[in-house]
């Protein structure tokens, strides 16, 4: 079955960055892209972008650009989402989805930035 | 960006009883919606895309509607496991948006 699975939870100080692993399996790696969203605690769902696991082209949220950096890795079916100059608003479970609209999802990593 | 309003953001409802959850974008998307539901604690699942196909392995208790600008999530029959936040999500244009969710709750 198709599996999507995160690396594990971080706490990190403001201005260091954060790089959030996603494996998948179960389908053909390059056949979806792989989209990034977030949730605050509390707080509804925010899409922070997209990379196409074929071509590895990206479209990024305009807040994030310049901070954010989603790649992937062919060869182990591995997307990777890294964010840069943390702050404490960037505090959140962040979920990769396969696709984004009919997809699986993986469990969430939640990301903490407290100093 | 296209903006997605949902209406209500929250709702009371008792088990056996059918709601209805609505989507309007801030410009036609034609029917690229996306449903998801989000139980606490547990990643979103997708429940329908497409505005009205049903995700592989949703029950038909969930139903969608709607075209351009106007889109409605239905749930008949609620059942515990149903309470729940639901979100929609716009992926006819990027940046992808998602509706600020709707709690249902048990009455």
């Amino acid at each position: 079955q198709v599996q999507l699975v995160q690396s594990g939870a971080e706490v990190k100080k403001p201005g260091a960055s954060v790089k959030v692993s996603c494996k998948a399996s179960g389908y053909i790696f390059t056949n979806y892209g792989i989209s990034w969203v977030r949730q605050a605690p509390g707080q509804g769902l925010e899409w922070m972008g997209w990379i196409s696991a074929h071509e590895g082209n990206t479209d990024y949220l305009q807040r994030f650009q310049g901070r954010v950096t989603m790649t992937k890795d062919t060869s182990t079916s591995t997307a990777y989402m890294e964010l840069r100059s943390l702050r404490s608003d960037d505090t959140a479970v962040y979920y990769c989805a396969q696709g984004v609209y009919n997809g699986a999802w993986g469990q969430g990593t939640l990301v903490t930035v407290s100093s | 960006d296209i903006q997605m309003t949902q209406s209500p953001s929250s709702l009371s409802a008792s088990v056996g009883d059918t709601v209805t959850i609505t989507c309007r974008a801030s410009q036609d998307i034609i029917y690229y919606l996306a449903w998801f539901q989000q139980r606490p604690g547990e990643a979103p699942k997708s429940l329908i895309y497409g505005a009205s196909s049903l995700q592989s392995g949703v029950p038909s208790k969930f139903s969608g509607s709607g075209s351009g600008t106007d889109f409605t999530l239905t749930i008949s029959g609620l059942q515990p496991e149903d309470f729940a936040t639901y979100y929609c999500l716009q992926y006819s244009s990027y940046p992808r948006t998602f509706g600020q969710g709707t709690k249902v709750e048990i009455k």
